[in-house]
């Protein structure tokens, strides 16, 4: 399985955006990005995903680098309830998930 | 809509004893999988049911085994159960064929096994 690499964790101001990066110089072809976060004494929750072109919703925007090497989830203004460990992910089509211990993300007051 | 919903909630179980954890797939989703995640650790895929069947699995041994029935609801049953199997098992469901493989999670059922 193709593996990425995230920073532990990371701090923000609450209102600030947020860049949270992640690694994937193995990535296929075929291979989805996705991102998903779980805040505490919950199950993930999906927040956006994408293939080569950069991505918009209403929660986040996802930078994919031309050479799709590495990406980077935006969180346009972080808020309390943002506080969550972020797991960026690559998975093909249908293919199980293999998550990493992902970004601790703190938002501070 | 209900989402994904797993029960019990909280488990507490003996070593050797056999456990069943049971899983509703969100409303229209006809996958389901299921993960363990130990304390700090991301989740881990244990395997995945679809038509009734076992599509794939993880690195799990054959104590870990599921069952998927005709209504898309799953169960996960762990046999001969050691203190390393607590943890927070979380089931997951999506739609096969969609084009997009997004997974809903459940909130997960707490098993500590003493």
């Amino acid at each position: 399985d193709a593996k990425t690499t995230q920073p532990n964790s990371m701090e923000s101001n609450e209102e600030e955006p947020v860049h949270l990066p992640c690694n994937h110089s193995t990535i296929s072809g075929t291979d989805y990005i996705h991102w998903y976060r779980q805040l505490p004494s919950q199950g993930p929750e999906y927040v956006i995903h994408g293939l080569t072109s950069n991505v918009n919703n209403r929660m986040a925007s996802l930078a994919i680098a031309e050479d799709r090497k590495s990406s980077t989830l935006i969180l346009h203004r972080a808020t309390l309830r943002d506080a969550a460990v972020y797991y960026c992910i690559l998975a093909n089509y249908g293919q199980n998930f293999v998550f990493g211990p992902g970004t601790r993300l703190s938002v501070l007051p | 809509d209900a989402g994904v919903t797993q029960s019990p909630t909280h488990l507490i179980k003996t070593r050797g004893q056999q456990v069943t954890l049971r899983c509703s797939p969100k409303s229209g989703h006809d996958t389901v999988s299921w993960y363990q995640q130990a304390l700090g650790q991301g989740p881990q895929f244990i395997f995945q049911y679809y038509e009734e069947e076992e599509r794939q699995r993880g690195n799990f041994p054959d104590r870990f085994s599921g069952h998927q029935f005709p209504n898309y609801s799953s169960e996960l049953n762990v046999n001969a159960l050691l203190l390393g199997d607590s943890a927070l098992y979380l089931c997951a469901s999506s739609l096969t064929g969609l084009g997009v493989y997004e997974q809903y999670f459940g909130p997960g059922t707490r098993l500590t096994v003493t």
